[in-house]
């Protein structure tokens, strides 16, 4: 009865390969998005989605690609890994976007790019 | 740039006092503000939340206390249990809502028995 999951839990790579993390909310929520945790351990907005729509893009490579293919799943694809992209990425979900909608978390994914 | 700021990355306390995080953030558009707790392996789960028209909002054992003119936020924990030991994050939003939430880097709480 996971509200978010995402898979997989751990993902360890090489420099220059493509890897993709699956992100599904069964809460019926309509937004969701993708967090990365850094080594600084800032929590940093990377993507949200509203009903499948993109609407924060923040700033991040065009080598990261989301993807919705409905409103309970958000897919993160990243091409061409670099070592910088280590991370443990975070999918969430909130009922809408206002502010007063708590955002639901998923476990976390460890991706390591070596 | 970071516009949020949680400036003690630890903090111990023994179990039955009060436990203290305290916040800072720069933008002055920021009109909501979050705590979010985090065990280890997991994701961070909502605690608490409080609009920049209230200056205090409680519930149960923890109350979040918001000083607009000082830009200043506090969690108060009491009394603190050991499972409340976890990493705690301030977070705060403005016009974008929850579509664009900035973390602080948390604080790691210990409660010693």
């Amino acid at each position: 009865d996971t509200a978010v999951s995402q898979t997989p839990k751990y993902l360890v790579t090489q420099m220059g390969n493509d890897k993709s993390i699956k992100c599904e909310q069964n809460l019926g929520h309509d937004t969701m998005y993708w967090y990365k945790q850094d080594s600084k351990k800032f929590l940093k907005i990377m993507f949200s989605y509203n009903n499948k729509e993109l609407i924060i893009n923040e700033t991040v490579p065009n080598r990261f690609s989301p993807k919705s293919p409905d409103k309970a799943h958000l897919n993160l694809h990243i091409n061409s890994l670099e070592l910088g992209d280590s991370a443990v990425y975070f999918c969430a979900s909130s009922q809408d976007g206002a502010a007063n909608s708590p955002l639901h978390f998923g476990n976390g994914t460890r991706l390591t790019v070596t | 740039d970071q516009q949020v700021k949680q400036n003690s990355p630890s903090l111990s306390v023994q179990e039955g006092r009060i436990s203290i995080l305290n916040c800072d953030y720069t933008n002055s558009m920021f009109d909501y503000f979050l705590w979010y707790k985090k065990y280890p392996a997991e994701g961070p789960t909502f605690l608490i939340s409080i609009s920049s028209i209230k200056d205090k909002n409680e519930d149960g054992r923890f109350t979040v206390f918001l000083n607009k003119s000082a830009k200043h936020l506090s969690l108060h924990i009491v009394p603190s249990q050991p499972g409340d030991s976890a990493v705690y994050f301030c977070a705060a939003s403005g016009d974008q809502g929850a579509q664009k939430l900035v973390f602080g880097q948390g604080t790691r709480l210990t409660i010693n028995p």
